[in-house]
């Protein structure tokens, strides 16, 4: 069975603050893993990462995948009150059947 | 506006009803996929369908029920044999079947 897990569930920082935020796999047929934003209601993509070492940026967040290890981390780099939210890591496998494991997500919550 | 819409957004059923949660798209996408999320559970599939005509079960199809006759809409029935169908729902949807998927706003799914 494909397992995503994510930690720690939930952390609580300072704007400004730097946070990393973690996701481990173990799928069959590995094919990607992407990282969602859930603040209210729709998960919104962030980024999706196939190939090993190579970090993936935009603004304040950076995420890489380590295959060999199986993890992958999401950093935020000075946060902001707007960064509170759930982080969700997915991981998709399969070949013509593929999908999407999802984490149980890690809540942030960024106080000013 | 290119996007994924929801109907309801909050829905009320009472125990042995049948219900149906709309999604539709219009951004073109081939595949499209049911998601349930319960608090501290993350996202769940229920259904996905890669093509038009044509779905395969997810991790937790029981007690439900999907049709895809059109390639813009993928409706899913929450039947009366979902023992604990109160949650929230996501539809999604993404160009190919490895694609990065997209969200719909979600809907609300309270059994009384």
């Amino acid at each position: 069975e494909d397992k995503v897990v994510q930690s720690p569930l939930s952390l609580v920082v300072h704007e400004g603050d730097t946070v990393t935020l973690n996701c481990s796999y173990e799928v069959t047929n590995f094919r990607s893993l992407l990282w969602y934003k859930q603040e209210k209601k729709a998960p919104t993509f962030l980024f999706m990462l196939t190939s090993s070492g190579i970090e993936k940026k935009s603004g304040r967040l950076s995420s890489i995948l380590d295959k060999k290890e199986l993890f992958s981390i999401l950093n935020i780099t000075a946060t902001q009150t707007g960064d509170s939210a759930i982080y969700l890591c997915a991981v998709g496998s399969g070949g013509s059947n593929y999908k999407l494991t999802f984490g149980k997500g890690t809540l942030l919550t960024v106080n000013p | 506006d290119g996007g994924i819409t929801q109907s309801p957004k909050y829905l009320f059923r009472k125990e042995g009803q049948n219900v149906t949660l709309s999604c539709e798209q219009n951004l073109n996408h081939d595949a499209m996929y049911w998601y349930r999320q319960d608090p501290g559970q993350g996202l769940r599939l229920i259904y996905y369908s890669q093509i038009v005509n044509d779905f395969q079960k997810g991790d937790i199809a029981e007690g439900y029920s999907v049709s895809r006759e059109k390639k813009e809409s993928f409706p899913l029935t929450v039947t009366s044999a979902q023992k604990n169908p109160t949650a929230f729902y996501l539809c999604a949807s993404s160009i190919g079947g490895m694609d990065t998927q997209y969200f719909g706003p979600g809907t609300r799914l309270t059994v009384l």
